[in-house]
């Protein structure tokens, strides 16, 4: 079955910091898309990435960047520098195809992140 | 940009009250979603709507959920007889033609259950 893993329940860092969020996946499908989502204490999910199966190209948006590794299932995400409104919680998430042909998404369980000043 | 909005942000209500939760899509959206977030824990799927009608449910979306697209613009959750259980951010989402690839999701509204 699809599933996403979050191992880190909770992180705490001092601001300045790096910090990597991990996540592990199980797919049975061929193609497929993986997901980063912030979820602030106000309870949106506020989207910061996606990346489709095909492409093992690591990504960098400012002080974010994510590492995807088919080999391993892994699609970690890094804070470069990390800044107290970093904090939140960080859920990864895979795409399933549904038998209508249409997708859902998986999510994992989060990983609460706390920047401390 | 056009995004997905849902109204209440916060619902309220007591333990066997019918409970209707509503979001407009993006516009030009073709498929539709239901997930729901009990807090502090994940967030699952509960339902995908395309064509006018269910295509897919999850084993929570059970007989006391349903959901309606009644005009063009509007799609609703509707919770027949709420449980305490029930208590949980619930988000909408829309997509385009991608047969929901890429899911826009609203800003959820929380549900209370007393």
């Amino acid at each position: 079955a699809q599933k996403v893993t979050q191992a880190q329940t909770e992180i705490s860092v001092v601001e300045k910091e790096d910090v990597t969020l991990d996540c592990v996946y199980e797919t049975r499908d061929t193609t497929y898309y993986l997901f980063w989502y912030k979820q602030p204490p106000s309870g949106e999910l506020v989207f910061l990435i996606r990346r489709n199966s095909f492409d093992e190209q690591n990504e960098i948006s400012g002080r974010y960047s994510w590492n995807f590794q088919k080999s391993t299932s892994s699609f970690n995400f890094t804070i470069t520098a990390s800044q107290v409104v970093d904090s939140a919680v960080y859920f990864c998430a895979l795409s399933e195809v549904l038998t209508s042909g249409t997708y859902k998404y998986i999510f994992g369980t989060g990983t609460r992140l706390k920047v401390l000043a | 940009e056009p995004e997905v909005t849902q109204t209440p942000s916060h619902q309220v209500t007591q333990m066997g009250q019918e409970v209707i939760l509503r979001c407009v899509p993006i516009s030009n959206h073709l498929y539709f979603y239901w997930y729901r977030q009990i807090l502090g824990q994940k967030v699952e799927f509960l339902v995908s709507f395309y064509n006018n009608e269910i295509s897919e449910k999850s084993e929570i979306f059970d007989d006391q959920f349903s959901v309606e697209r009644p005009d063009g613009s509007n799609f609703t959750l509707k919770i027949r007889s709420t449980k305490l259980e029930d208590s949980a951010m619930y988000f909408c989402a829309s997509s385009d033609d991608s047969g929901g690839l890429e899911q826009f999701f609203g800003p959820g509204t929380r549900l209370t259950v007393l």
